[in-house]
């Protein structure tokens, strides 16, 4: 079975700040990981996703996530948080060899960046 | 391209009223989800279509929940009758056909029954 914990409810980061938003994750395989970002009253958009190859992997708007396949984890992260990245991060995982079966979604954790 | 599209976007509704969510999905995605998310359960996956073929409804909360795909580019979600703790934004999300492929969702339909 496949699951997907973030951690933490709700981060607080000051503006300027990097910022880390946590995600576990559990496989019996391989996984492919995701994050995605829901701003108020939209839909959820995906920021960037690790299939195989290098562990740091680059998506929009300058976040960045880390594979960490000994302590099973993908956390977000961006060098200097802005006040316009203050939203809802959804984690997501795909047990590779299961097939294109849906995303398992984390409960979400929601970033606030202050001024 | 439009990306995936939602209507209507907002949907107020009496209880005991018939409720039709639609969605059209990306071009070319044979994959098509349907969610809902409140404060209370998050995201909840309803059911998944491939190839127009309904694969997993398990998620699906009672009896009045249906859910079709005619065609590769037209799905509906239907409550009937409605119920207040139906109350949630409804997401429709397609994806093309590969494990490593991300899924695109749509902008929501918020649903509020009275």
């Amino acid at each position: 079975a496949q699951s997907v914990a973030q951690p933490e409810d709700q981060v607080n980061v000051a503006e300027g700040n990097p910022l880390t938003v946590k995600c576990t994750y559990s496989v019996s395989g391989n996984p492919y990981l995701f994050w995605y970002v829901q701003y108020p009253n939209r839909g959820l958009q995906f920021l960037l996703k690790y299939i195989t190859g290098d562990n740091l992997v680059k998506g929009s708007y300058g976040f960045e996530a880390e594979f960490n396949k000994s302590q099973t984890s993908f956390h977000l992260k961006k060098p200097s948080a802005l006040v316009s990245d203050s939203a809802l991060y959804f984690c997501a995982v795909r047990d590779l060899g299961s097939g294109n079966t849906p995303l398992v979604f984390g409960k979400g954790t929601r970033l606030s960046v202050i001024a | 391209d439009a990306g995936v599209i939602q209507s209507p976007r907002h949907e107020v509704t009496e209880m005991g009223q018939e409720v039709t969510l639609r969605c059209k999905p990306i071009s070319g995605h044979d994959y098509l989800f349907w969610y809902r998310q409140t404060m209370m359960r998050g995201l909840e996956l309803l059911i998944y279509f491939n190839n127009n073929v309904p694969i997993d409804d398990s998620g699906m909360p009672e009896d009045r929940f249906s859910a079709k795909m005619p065609n590769a580019s037209f799905s509906t979600l239907k409550i009937q009758p409605s119920e207040p703790r139906d109350s949630a934004v409804y997401f429709c999300a397609s994806s093309f056909g590969t494990e490593a492929y991300e899924q695109y969702f749509g902008p929501g339909t918020r649903l509020t029954v009275t």
